[in-house]
């Protein structure tokens, strides 16, 4: 069946540096999300995005954080500059609109570890 | 303040029996979607089922079923005849047909399927 691509699956970086997670979401869908995971905890909602935009995103979404779909390649996650709370699996999602009874796909996730 | 909330971190059963898992939610929507996930040991994040508010009827999926309670605001999942490969961590998740339809998620409920 149709799969969110997550690349790459592991990422270690020092502080400070940035990072860009990408996510090959599924070819006709339209909406997308990223969402954080602590290791052992739920699933917190970063950002969502859909039509070029951002349409909502949380508190967690602090200013160093960015994404973009530039010319419908991949949808990135970028930190810059990172710090160490940013640690965690991200899980990129994807469904076809904006219909609320999408299901949304999910990912296998980004592991980051920031030194 | 959560919007959904499952209050078991985790539950073993023996295998080939039914186990049900909690999850309680809070919107003021008239209209909105219920959602079950799993996610296992390796991290892949799985939809499984899916209840539209205004169905009076329950859902079902193969072995997963769901008691939609909505005087309580309360969905439950329904597992029969578990399988060892059932043993996941269990996520309920809401989303709202109004505003930017954002997924909140409870914060899982691990399941150990033993032999």
């Amino acid at each position: 069946g149709p799969k969110v691509l997550q690349i790459p699956s592991h990422q270690i970086i020092d502080m400070g540096q940035m990072v860009t997670l990408n996510c090959d979401p599924v070819s006709n869908h339209l909406y997308f999300y990223w969402y954080k995971q602590i290791l052992g905890q739920q699933m917190e909602f970063l950002v969502n995005f859909y039509n070029g935009k951002v349409m909502e995103k949380s508190k967690l979404f602090k200013d160093q954080f960015s994404v973009e779909r530039p010319d419908g390649s991949y949808f990135t996650l970028k930190i810059q500059p990172t710090a160490l709370e940013d640690s965690a699996v991200y899980f990129c999602a994807s469904s076809l609109d904006r219909g609320a009874n999408q299901a949304p796909l999910f990912g296998e996730g980004t592991r980051l570890s920031v030194l | 303040a959560q919007k959904v909330t499952q209050t078991q971190t985790s539950i073993s059963v023996m295998e080939k029996t039914t186990v049900t898992m909690d999850c309680v939610y809070e919107t003021q929507d008239s209209s909105y979607f219920l959602f079950w996930y799993k996610q296992t040991a390796s991290g892949e994040i799985v939809f499984l089922i899916r209840q539209d508010s205004y169905k009076k009827e329950n859902a079902t999926v193969g072995h997963y079923s769901l008691n939609f309670q909505k005087p309580k605001s309360s969905i439950g999942l329904i597992i029969t005849a578990t399988q060892i490969e059932d043993s996941a961590v269990y996520f309920c998740a809401m989303r709202e047909s109004t505003g930017y339809q954002n997924f909140y998620f409870g914060k899982g409920t691990s399941l150990t399927v033993i032999p």
